[in-house]
């Protein structure tokens, strides 16, 4: 069972903090890392995608992935509380024509003002 | 101009019954998903089609069958609804079989 794991929280923060949200996952051969946020009662919503080990800035979004660690995480710089929501952690497996991407369960973030 | 849309957004209905849900997607891509958000917000692929082909179908009771009748269409028909059915159900598109999803606005179903 190929597995993506991250902390349920819920993470509270104050605002102008740095957020931190981890993800790890279980197949080690998966190729893209994506980062999706979803609003309470709305659909998830594309933040950040990352293919290659390193950091990727659009923002004050940073996605940060270690593949020999088999982890991915988002680091939100300056939070405003209208970043509040749950943050998807998504793989996509590869391996024949399935090319499946599973979510992680979601981390729950709270930007205190 | 919405770019995944689904319809309807709210069905309740009761146990046994029959109930559809209609996706269009007007990004011109090739994929359409079809996944299923629980209470607990975890979301779990259903279904997969590229091109009209079905290329995922991951463990799911027969009673739900999905239909591709082109590219810009995915439907999700639901029978013999069950209680544990009841959850918000996602309609997706991609450009690739790679590519980063965009989903429509979800359709909660409630079963009574």
């Amino acid at each position: 069972q190929k597995e993506v794991e991250q902390n349920s929280g819920p993470l509270s923060v104050p605002e102008g903090a740095i957020a931190s949200l981890n993800c790890t996952y279980s197949d080690r051969v998966s190729q893209s890392f994506f980062w999706y946020r979803q609003y309470s009662g709305k659909s998830p919503e594309l933040i950040m995608s990352i293919y290659s080990n390193g950091d990727k800035e659009d923002g004050r979004f940073t996605a940060q992935l270690n593949k020999a660690s088999q982890y991915v995480s988002l680091l939100i710089r300056d939070s405003q509380p209208s970043d509040s929501a749950t943050y998807l952690c998504a793989v996509r497996n590869s391996g024949g024509s399935n090319y499946k991407l599973t979510f992680g369960k979601g981390t729950l973030l709270t930007v205190n003002p | 101009d919405t770019a995944v849309s689904q319809t309807p957004k709210y069905l309740v209905t009761q146990m046994g019954n029959d109930k559809s849900i209609k996706c269009e997607q007007n990004l011109g891509h090739d994929t359409m998903y079809w996944y299923k958000q629980d209470s607990k917000k975890f979301l779990k692929i259903m279904f997969s089609y590229n091109n009209k082909e079905l290329i995922i179908n991951e463990t799911v009771p027969n009673r739900f069958s999905p239909k591709s009748p082109d590219k810009a269409h995915l439907n999700l028909h639901i029978n013999s609804l069950e209680l544990g059915d009841s959850a918000v159900y996602f309609c997706a598109s991609s450009r690739t079989r790679t590519g980063e999803l965009f989903f429509g606005e979800g359709s909660r179903l409630t079963v009574l």
